[in-house]
């Protein structure tokens, strides 16, 4: 079955404090996968794709990157604003290019 | 310009009645998107269109809901006879055309609370 796992659920951090998060996923035939941004009471705002294994991508003080099992979310020296929830999904195997599985995402805080 | 608009952006409703959540995509964007997203999880695909057409409405759970897109703009997920389960946020997205490469727009969401 096709699925998305987060890790950590949670994650507090100091302001300057570099760290990654973690999504991994079992999906026949990765198409892509997506990095997502979600603040309290908004909808999702979309960071990055990525296609292949391999392939990194940057914005600012987060860096993607894409393995064949996993894909990192690493954020170097955070701010309180990058405090959100980071969300990652691919494409399910065999659904159109519309259905996106989603993970349960990671709670990120960052304390000045 | 305007980004995804939906409306209403809290709706309250007892179970077993009906209700209508709306979405304006981004003008111009042929694919249109439907979620829900329950506290703490991540969103869940239910319906996606692309002009018209349901091209994908394999995410719908029963046949308690149902979505139309008639003029290819403003999307219409209606939900016959809620109950409690059905509440959560419900999240429209679009993007200028189908293709993964076509990065998806999510509006604020409507807020649904069935008591």
């Amino acid at each position: 079955e096709d699925q998305v796992t987060q890790s950590p659920e949670a994650l507090r951090l100091q302001e300057g404090e570099s760290s990654s998060l973690n999504c991994s996923y079992t999906v026949s035939g990765l198409r892509g996968l997506f990095w997502y941004r979600q603040d309290p009471g908004k909808g999702p705002e979309f960071l990055f794709t990525l296609y292949s294994a391999g392939e990194e991508k940057e914005k600012e003080r987060l860096k993607a990157t894409l393995t064949k099992k996993e894909s990192f979310l690493h954020i170097t020296a955070p701010k309180p604003e990058d405090s959100a929830t980071y969300l990652c999904a691919v494409p399910r195997y065999g659904g159109s290019q519309g259905n996106l599985i989603f993970g349960k995402g990671t709670k990120l805080s960052v304390k000045p | 310009g305007a980004g995804v608009s939906q409306t209403p952006s809290n709706k309250v409703t007892e179970k077993g009645k009906y209700v209508e959540l709306r979405c304006d995509p981004i003008s111009g964007h042929t694919a249109l998107y439907w979620y829900r997203q329950s506290l703490g999880q991540g969103p869940e695909f239910l319906i996606y269109f692309q002009g018209t057409g349901a091209a994908d409405d394999s995410g719908l759970p029963n046949d308690r809901f149902f979505a139309v897109r008639p003029e290819g703009s403003v999307s219409t997920l209606k939900i016959q006879r809620t109950e409690r389960g059905d509440s959560a946020v419900y999240l429209c997205a679009s993007s200028l055309t189908a293709g993964l490469n076509n990065e998806q727009f999510f509006g604020p969401g409507t807020r649904l609370t069935v008591l």
